[in-house]
């Protein structure tokens, strides 16, 4: 089984619509990240946690918002989806930094989202 | 957070080495050499990452120029599954969230 879900993989919505889309890990770590990628560019943080009692925002946190239910669930929300929302998101896992801990992150495989 | 510069493609024979530069003029004492690849279809995976001497591990070697203002990731025998786009990182020691560039695009030819 996969360290790092995420649901759904695919998803069309329409503007204007409220989308969640999901992250759980079995890793056990402490810090989850969130991040969208648009066509030939790198990857963009939208929003991170370092544990379940911290969210912290990202570069292009804007139009979203993240509810981390559980050390092991982070959720990113969609408020009302727009055009250019439109992205491969990608959820993401580390532990926390320290003496012996490499703070490695590990991605889930993504979520399509596209917005008519 | 630093900035790297790397080259927006690449092309290698497979079974050949192959030769990823970075380069990362403004890195702080602190910072940390990280090298995520993303393989077509996936999400990023971790390579290597190191802090000031050259680091080996299975997948791949960093060699950090003495200066810390470039870097080098080597792929010793190119395979067809190494076709990916590769980015190199800076962190802090506190770890924490990652600012990916545009990467390296290293295309593979039979």
């Amino acid at each position: 089984d996969a360290d790092v879900t995420q649901t759904p993989r695919n998803r069309i919505t329409k503007t204007g619509k409220r989308i969640m889309l999901e992250c759980s890990q079995t890793k056990g770590h402490d810090r989850m990240y969130w991040y969208r990628q648009d066509p030939g560019l790198g990857l963009r943080l939208i929003y991170y946690s370092f544990d379940v009692k911290d969210i912290n925002k990202g570069e292009i946190s804007d139009g979203y918002s993240v509810s981390r239910q559980a050390q092991a669930k982070f959720s990113l929300s969609l408020e009302s989806a727009i055009p250019n929302q439109t992205a491969l998101y990608f959820c993401a896992t580390s532990d926390s930094a320290g003496p012996g801990r490499t703070d490695t992150q590990y991605f889930g495989p993504g979520t399509r989202l596209t917005v008519l | 957070d630093a900035k790297t510069t790397q080259p927006n493609s690449m092309e290698s024979n497979e079974e050949e080495p192959v030769h990823l530069p970075c380069n990362h003029s403004t890195i702080s004492g602190t910072d940390y050499i990280h090298w995520y690849r993303q393989l077509p279809s996936q999400g990023p995976e971790y390579v290597i990452h190191g802090l000031t001497s050259n680091v080996n591990n299975r997948m791949a070697s960093l060699a950090i120029a003495e200066d810390r203002k470039s870097s080098t990731l080597i792929l010793h025998r190119a395979t067809l599954r190494d076709a990916a786009v590769y980015y190199c990182i800076l962190r802090g020691n506190q770890g924490g969230k990652l600012i990916f560039g545009q990467g390296t695009e290293l295309s593979v030819k039979p």
